[in-house]
């Protein structure tokens, strides 16, 4: 299985601040990267796909980079919403794994 | 904009097979995978297999022996069967609209099974 490595697990930040989370995978997966939100109770939403493509709906704020096996997602200004845990997962090879989440906390 | 609705057993007992069921309204199951995922505190986010309208399944090797992943085309649903529960399936259970070009981009709203003797 491709394992996926997040960093930080847990990120300490304020409103307006620029945050980055980054996601490592143990082989190429080309960019075949998605990036999640999920707030406490809830299912998880999908917010970016290949990597770098903004789900329909979801606030430009948001971006995604990266290919092979590096990629980050970054949120240009941090918003009250966007107090959450966020994972990334890779769809290149079957079993779909996920990184293990990123806690985005106020500070 | 589709919207998938699951239930099923919460509380098992450890041998038991775990049954849920998603339904799927707004959309057709033509042209997606339907998916199974399921989430602890300890592993994470954990995939578990796929089915596609046609019934084609593929599932996570760590749980082949004991999943079947099931369609039904005539009502929109789709199901997942686990057998030999154990507490480490313990777990909150989703349902999943996916493709190879996005990823999961739909989900249901979560199951919490708990397996306890």
């Amino acid at each position: 299985d491709i394992q996926m490595t997040q960093s930080p697990s847990t990120l300490s930040a304020s409103v307006g601040d620029r945050v980055t989370i980054t996601c490592r995978a143990s082989q190429r997966i080309s960019f075949w990267l998605a990036w999640y939100q999920q707030k406490s109770g809830k299912a998880p939403k999908l917010l970016i796909y290949k990597a770098s493509t903004l789900e329909s709906g979801v606030p430009s704020r948001f971006s995604g980079s990266g290919s092979g096996t590096e990629f980050s997602l970054t949120i240009a200004s941090l918003q009250p919403d966007d107090f959450a845990t966020y994972f990334c997962q890779q769809y290149h090879d079957y079993p779909w794994t996920f990184g293990q989440g990123t806690k985005v906390e106020i500070k | 904009q589709v919207h998938l609705q699951q239930w099923g057993a919460q509380l098992l007992k450890p041998s038991e097979t775990l049954s849920l069921t998603c339904v799927v309204n707004g959309e057709s199951l033509n042209a997606f995978y339907w998916t199974w995922i399921r989430q602890t505190p300890v592993k994470g986010l954990e995939w578990i297999g796929e089915v596609d309208d046609r019934g084609s399944t593929k599932y996570s090797p760590s749980l082949k022996s004991r999943v079947t992943i099931s369609v039904d085309t005539s009502k929109n649903l789709f199901s997942l069967n686990m057998t030999s529960v154990t507490a480490a399936d313990t777990a909150v259970y989703y349902c999943a609209r996916s493709t190879t070009l996005v990823g999961a981009s739909g989900w249901g709203q979560g199951t919490l099974v708990t397996v306890s003797s």
